[in-house]
């Protein structure tokens, strides 16, 4: 079974300022899909970026970016020039390529202070 | 695109009474639509994994006769709560896989607060 892990229960960034989120993942599969998931206040999902385990380089979506390390089943999201619309829970997902079965890991909430 | 849509947004209902959550994607077609659980300050749990036209496979320690599936249309998958109880007062947000084209993701609707009295 695939585990994911986020160590960082609560993390909080000045605006402006850049962040770096926590996620490791247990698997044995070699074909996968990694994301990072912003959820707001409204409980709405919102995609911020995915990283496909075959791809070396990492993911970039204008300030998110990830530090893929597939050796070390690592997967971190740096936000840069974090502004007050970041301020939310982020969770970091596994799925399989095989059956597109998703698994979550425990989110991070991230508070934006002005 | 990729739209999801789920009815109601909210809902609150007596112990013991069914409750039905309607799952659609607007813009295109899924083959695969799932339905996950999130409790307070929680993550989202996997409930079930429905595809068109045959039954649903359910995680370990779901009750399949208590939440029943049935993705009935490529478009349209539904979450039925049977006799709900207090306990079963969650958040349920389902997602949507597409049929064929573009990325290879889940594209999540904006989900649906049931609260048991």
């Amino acid at each position: 079974a695939q585990t994911v892990t986020q160590s960082q229960p609560e993390m909080s960034v000045q605006e402006a300022e850049t962040v770096t989120l926590s996620c490791t993942y247990d698997t044995s599969e070699s074909n996968y899909y990694l994301f990072w998931y912003k959820q707001p206040p409204s409980r709405q999902m919102i995609l911020v970026i995915r990283q496909e385990a075959y791809k070396q380089q990492n993911a970039t979506e204008n300030r998110f970016s990830v530090n893929f390390q597939k050796a070390a089943k690592s997967f971190s999201l740096k936000i840069s020039d974090s502004q007050l619309g970041d301020t939310a829970m982020y969770f970091c997902a596994f799925m399989k390529h095989a059956n597109n079965d998703m698994r979550f890991g425990a989110g991070t909430r991230l508070t934006v202070k002005p | 695109g990729a739209v999801v849509s789920q009815h109601p947004s909210r809902v609150i209902c007596k112990s013991g009474t069914s409750v039905k959550i309607e799952c659609r994607s607007l813009d295109f077609q899924a083959t695969t639509m799932f339905w996950y659980r999130q409790f307070p300050k929680q993550s989202l749990m996997l409930m079930a994994t429905s595809n068109e036209g045959s039954k649903a496979t359910y995680e370990q320690g779901v009750e399949k006769d208590k939440f029943l599936i049935n993705h009935a249309s490529l478009t349209l998958s539904t979450l039925t709560v049977t006799s709900a109880h207090p306990e079963d007062s969650s958040f349920y947000i389902c997602s949507a896989r597409r049929l064929a084209g573009g990325p290879n993701e889940q594209f999540f609707g904006p989900g649906t607060r049931l609260t048991v009295l």
